[in-house]
């Protein structure tokens, strides 16, 4: 595997249902970002991880909880998820936090909660 | 706060020809990064270009070329040569400079291209 891959990358669950999203980066990078994409909407920066420590969290609900066990890994779990919170979740990473580092995308994992 | 606008939500382009995308930003910094990132369908995003504030210079990468008018905090994309593969959701971006600068993003544009 290359770049940042995300799984699954479709996932459909229920309210009361608990899942998780998975996001591994072979780059070496150092930083990961989660990110929801919903249409009509600039992508919104979720959280962000520097060597494994969450730098920052823009005011997410509660029912996201991010988990990072080391630099190349990255885990979104969900739990009693809103109809409202379907939507592509993208991860990336980058090389550093410092301005101006590109940014690799993964695939994204499309949520939808019924 | 920083906050990045594009305004027009899609747009269409021969193939072949050259398109604009606009993108207009506004900060009170002086020192910045901005970026164009596209996303095409079902695919990974990727940067397409990148432009430092203090550098005056427009940024280019191939067929895609910048222009990047700092006073009126304005940073349009162009494409010459526009082939089919750029058919794509493009988004521009912001950062500050600095250890801790997180992305910031406008809506995006569709780009479609006609054959």
């Amino acid at each position: 595997e290359t770049g940042v891959t995300q799984t699954p990358r479709h996932l459909v669950m229920g309210m009361t249902n608990k899942k998780s999203l998975k996001c591994e980066q072979h780059l070496g990078h150092n930083a990961m970002y989660w990110y929801k994409q919903s249409a009509k909407k600039p992508l919104e920066l979720m959280f962000v991880y520097s060597l494994e420590e969450r730098v920052e969290n823009n005011s997410v609900p509660s029912r996201f909880s991010p988990e990072c066990p080391n630099s190349s890994h990255l885990f979104l779990h969900l739990h009693t998820l809103q109809p409202e919170d379907s939507a592509l979740y993208l991860c990336a990473s980058s090389r550093s936090l410092a301005g101006g580092r590109e940014q690799y995308f993964g695939p994204g994992t499309r949520l939808t909660v019924t | 706060a920083q906050t990045v606008t594009q305004s027009q939500p899609e747009m269409s382009v021969q193939e072949a020809e050259t398109v604009t995308l606009s993108c207009t930003y506004d900060t009170s910094e002086s020192d910045y990064y901005l970026f164009w990132y596209k996303q095409p369908p079902s695919r990974q995003m990727i940067l397409v270009i990148r432009q430092e504030a203090y550098k005056q210079q427009n940024a280019t990468e191939n067929r895609f070329s910048v222009n990047f008018q700092k006073a009126a905090k304005s940073f349009s994309l162009k494409i010459s040569d526009s082939q089919l593969g750029d058919a794509a959701m493009y988004f521009c971006a912001f950062s500050l400079t600095g250890a801790n600068s997180k992305l910031t993003f406008g809506k995006g544009i569709t780009l479609s291209v006609r054959p």
